[in-house]
């Protein structure tokens, strides 16, 4: 079933102006991750934040982990035209064995 | 799109008829994942397999098979009870475990179209 919701659904902004994405979830979970799809492409892998983590960052990427509210963000600073993507974050729940995917962010970046 | 890959791109069937959608990786991954994606929406879980020989049902599995006779190999079948197969479909891979013990990255193909005429 899915677990993380995205908030807000999509989201269109100037280059170079920051992109923040919120993601929440119901239940415990072992890790968090963050997750990239190109238009009509496979997903890729951007970062993963475990329970015990509450920032990350990996270049342009930060991300937060806010185990109390059960939410994530994922901020992207400096935003280029080519981070126009969806962004989907997706939860290592304890006790299940896979991930839950949320519906994704749909971001434009406007050049 | 890594060492997953997925065949073919784009796939189109007759309603009634059953078809099969290749998934391959050369990434020594134990767990193999078939995820379904409908136009604005996220991926909901089909099949996983977590070591050859072994497969579970995800959220949706009714109307598709899998198998899982090599660790490289992770085959969808969709047939012909699945009421609405026209989708994307992904194919991921992942170590079962990290060292830290939850589960790691998934490795994504770059899917393949599947349209019902």
């Amino acid at each position: 079933s899915q677990q993380g919701e995205e908030d807000p659904q999509a989201l269109s902004i100037q280059e170079g102006e920051n992109a923040t994405m919120n993601c929440s979830y119901k239940t415990s979970i072992n890790n968090l991750q963050w997750y990239r799809q190109n238009s009509g492409r496979g997903l890729v892998h951007l970062i993963l934040i475990r329970s015990n983590e509450r920032e990350k960052h990996s270049g342009r990427l930060r991300v937060t982990l806010d185990t109390s509210k059960k939410s994530s963000s994922l901020l992207i600073t400096a935003s280029r035209a080519a981070d126009t993507a969806s962004y989907f974050c997706a939860t290592d729940n304890q006790g299940n064995n896979r991930l839950a995917f949320g519906k994704g962010n749909q971001v434009v970046v406007i050049p | 799109d890594g060492g997953i890959t997925q065949s073919p791109k784009y796939l189109f069937r007759k309603e009634g008829q059953n078809v099969t959608l290749s998934c391959e990786q050369n990434l020594n991954h134990d767990a193999m994942y078939w995820y379904r994606q409908d136009p604005g929406q996220g991926l909901r879980l089909i099949y996983y397999s977590q070591i050859v020989n072994d497969f579970q049902k995800g959220d949706i599995a009714e109307g598709y098979s899998v198998s899982r006779e090599k660790k490289e190999s992770f085959p969808l079948t969709v047939t012909s009870a699945q009421k609405n197969p026209t989708a994307f479909y992904l194919c991921a891979s992942s170590i079962q475990l990290s060292l830290a013990g939850d589960r790691d990255t998934q490795y994504f193909g770059p899917g393949t179209r599947l349209t019902v005429l």
